[in-house]
């Protein structure tokens, strides 16, 4: 069965380094995603893209954030100097339709 | 604005009990409404949605009915096993074209044999 897969799986850091998350989405699906959940809190959207560019992204995408569709295949987050409070667990997801959004495993940044 | 307000766990049952974990959203449109489930070290799973007032998902055995005039959205199942030891994620989008998910906080439930 076709799954979304997120690479690293844990990634540690220091306070003002860049880091990239990696995605590879389910190979039809046109919709992707990126979410985060900062221990002990909600999961919270941060961004959608759709068609190669951003279709709608929270208050906590700033510019220190962006997404990437580099090659057709993945999609990755860039968080350009990375903060204590950008320590949390960052999930990629993807899909056909609004109503289906599949989700990778997660990848942990811990931010030192 | 748009939110999810979700049971705080952790649920702890014996196996063969009968499980609610409550959810209620606030919402200005007609969201769709979801349940996710995580098991350990691995991703949110869709277990079941509802599109529309009155609609009832169901899967392996959990169902929850879209209670428009409640707001709610309710997972229930009438016998847990062990193996539904996972975490529950109530999630609701807007009812527009992106598929923004605002989830609730996350059920831990754990179910002993």
């Amino acid at each position: 069965e076709p799954e979304v897969t997120q690479t690293p799986s844990h990634q540690v850091t220091q306070m003002g380094q860049e880091v990239i998350l990696h995605c590879v989405p389910i190979s039809n699906h046109l919709y992707f995603y990126w979410y985060r959940q900062i221990l002990g809190q909600k999961v919270e959207f941060l961004v959608s893209f759709y068609n190669n560019e951003i279709s709608e992204k929270s208050e906590i995408f700033d510019d220190q954030f962006s997404v990437e569709r580099p090659d057709g295949s993945n999609f990755t987050l860039k968080i350009r100097s990375t903060k204590l409070e950008d320590s949390a667990m960052y999930f990629c997801a993807s899909g056909t339709s609004r109503n289906e959004q599949f989700f990778g495993p997660g990848t942990r940044l811990t931010v030192l | 604005g748009d939110s999810v307000t979700q049971m705080e766990g952790p649920v702890t049952l014996s196996e063969e009990a009968f499980l609610t974990i409550n959810c209620t959203y606030t919402a200005t449109g007609y969201p769709s409404l979801f349940w996710y489930v995580q098991y350990p070290g691995e991703g949110l799973q869709l277990l079941l949605k509802a599109t529309k007032a009155d609609d009832k998902g169901s899967n392996k055995g959990f169902e929850a009915t879209y209670r428009k005039e409640t707001t709610s959205f309710h997972l229930e199942k009438g016998s847990v096993q062990v193996s539904d030891s996972a975490v529950y994620f109530c999630a609701a989008d807007r009812g527009s074209t992106l598929g923004r998910l605002y989830f609730g906080r996350g059920t831990q439930l754990t179910v002993w044999p």
